[in-house]
């Protein structure tokens, strides 16, 4: 069994949907949970950065963090194109030390 | 955050010479840099953990003797892939992060052998 767990995709949806993306993991030390965005040929952009459980919004996005199900989730409201990209689950223990990450989740939002 | 800098962004070599890849952090002194390795439509993978003025730190499975890392400053750590293959070919990827702060990531390297 993989540390990170992620759907892989590929996950398609109409312009303006909400999407759910989500991770499990099942090392219990993990306490520091990202959310990168990674376009084609491009380095990941770090999208959400939370610590411990809870939940965090930022513009159209919102990550949950649910330690006691090791359940990790990303929201994208009104989704735009521009949001096409691959998305990657990544957690430490530690701020920043090295990444865990998941596979990836390939999203592309259709005009 | 820190701003990471990685320089080429994609190269072609031919087999059995060798490339070095920059990383920089423009924002940040970093005493510590990661490398990391992404084959297409998979994750990335991590190679070894760079750090200044000492010797870097390897992932079980990866070649310290082909893959150099190099962290002379703090502010810039080197990667040389030595005499290169095909299977080399991949996407090369630098991060940097503070203390209790998230890793940033340059914007990759390709890197190509023929």
């Amino acid at each position: 069994q993989k540390e990170v767990e992620q759907d892989p995709g590929p996950l398609s949806v109409p312009e303006g949907a909400i999407v759910s993306l989500n991770c499990t993991y099942s090392n219990s030390a993990f306490q520091y949970f990202m959310w990168y965005r990674q376009y084609s040929r491009k380095g990941p952009e770090l999208l959400m950065y939370t610590y411990s459980s809870g939940n965090k919004e930022d513009g159209r996005f919102t990550a949950q963090v649910d330690k006691s199900s090791k359940y990790i989730s990303l929201f994208i409201r009104d989704s735009q194109p521009s949001d096409s990209a691959t998305y990657l689950c990544a957690m430490t223990p530690f701020g920043n030390e090295k990444l865990t990450f998941g596979t990836g989740t390939r999203l592309t939002i259709i005009p | 955050g820190a701003v990471v800098s990685q320089h080429p962004s994609w190269v072609i070599c031919k087999s059995g010479t060798s490339v070095k890849i920059e990383c920089r952090s423009l924002d940040f002194q970093a005493t510590t840099m990661f490398w990391y390795r992404q084959f297409p439509k998979q994750s990335l993978m991590l190679m070894a953990t760079s750090n200044e003025g000492s010797k870097a730190t390897y992932e079980q499975g990866v070649e310290k003797d082909k893959f150099l890392i190099n962290h002379a400053s703090l502010t810039l750590s080197t990667l040389t892939v030595t005499s290169a293959h095909p299977e080399d070919s991949s996407f090369y990827i630098c991060s940097v992060g503070g203390i209790d702060s998230p890793l940033h990531f340059g914007n990759g390297t390709r890197l190509t052998v023929t």
